[in-house]
């Protein structure tokens, strides 16, 4: 049971254009949902968050929205930079998992920031 | 944010032998988490380590084959037992953050490469 889908292996976007990943969830009950940044041979690096109240969050070149309704999320990167190329992972989590720990994670996506 | 290293950063091993894989932690931390990502998968959290206490594990994953040390509030282990090539994966362990989300804000150690034969 995948509760967290990014249906999208793999985009390759042209350095100072945007870049869109989207990421579903089948979970109501998640009421936060983060972005993590993934380089080779590292661990994956906390990008931005955002809780079910909202429907935005931004910070600096990146804003996450979500939809709940749709149960939908996304990252926005504005403008993309080669910097920018890396595996990024949706995840997602219920605050009543009080100890933490408990993130839902998607597949990944493979993003390539061409200059 | 928290420093994590991991030892050792990758190994092969033969089917049927065991592997500890270490987490060092730069600041006390009360939980550490240990998450598996095997090949072309999502990162799935395998137990929480609670310094002083058993490690609580996630559904499908046991004690026996997964059993994890959790000695002092900066240092964990996992051992991987009696392997077979299905334990080839990215072993990762976190620290909950500091950040507004608190605990949802993890910080990851940069992985354990286990490859089994």
């Amino acid at each position: 049971d995948q509760q967290v889908k990014q249906n999208s292996p793999s985009l390759s976007v042209q350095e100072g254009r945007i870049s869109i990943l989207n990421c579903d969830y089948t979970n109501s009950m998640f009421d936060y949902f983060l972005w993590y940044k993934k380089y080779p041979a590292e661990g994956p690096t906390f990008l931005i968050s955002i809780s079910s109240i909202k429907d935005k969050n931004e910070d600096g070149r990146f804003t996450v929205f979500l939809n709940k309704s749709a149960k939908h999320l996304s990252l926005h990167i504005v403008p993309s930079q080669p910097g920018d190329s890396a595996v990024y992972f949706c995840a997602a989590t219920r605050s009543i998992y009080n100890q933490g720990g408990k993130l839902i994670f998607g597949q990944g996506t493979e993003l390539s920031v061409k200059p | 944010s928290a420093v994590i290293s991991q030892k050792p950063s990758r190994d092969i091993c033969q089917r049927g032998t065991s592997l500890t894989i270490q987490c060092q932690v730069d600041s006390q931390v009360t939980m550490m988490f240990w998450y598996r990502q095997q090949p072309g998968q999502s990162l799935t959290l395998i137990a929480t380590a609670n310094q002083g206490s058993e490690a609580t594990y996630e559904s499908g994953f046991v004690i026996d084959k997964f059993p994890i040390s959790r000695p002092n509030l900066t240092f964990s282990t996992l051992t991987v037992s009696n392997m077979s090539p299905e334990d080839s994966s990215i072993y990762l362990c976190s620290v909950p953050g500091r950040g507004p989300l608190g605990l949802h804000e993890q910080y990851f150690g940069p992985g354990t490469r286990l490859t089994v034969t």
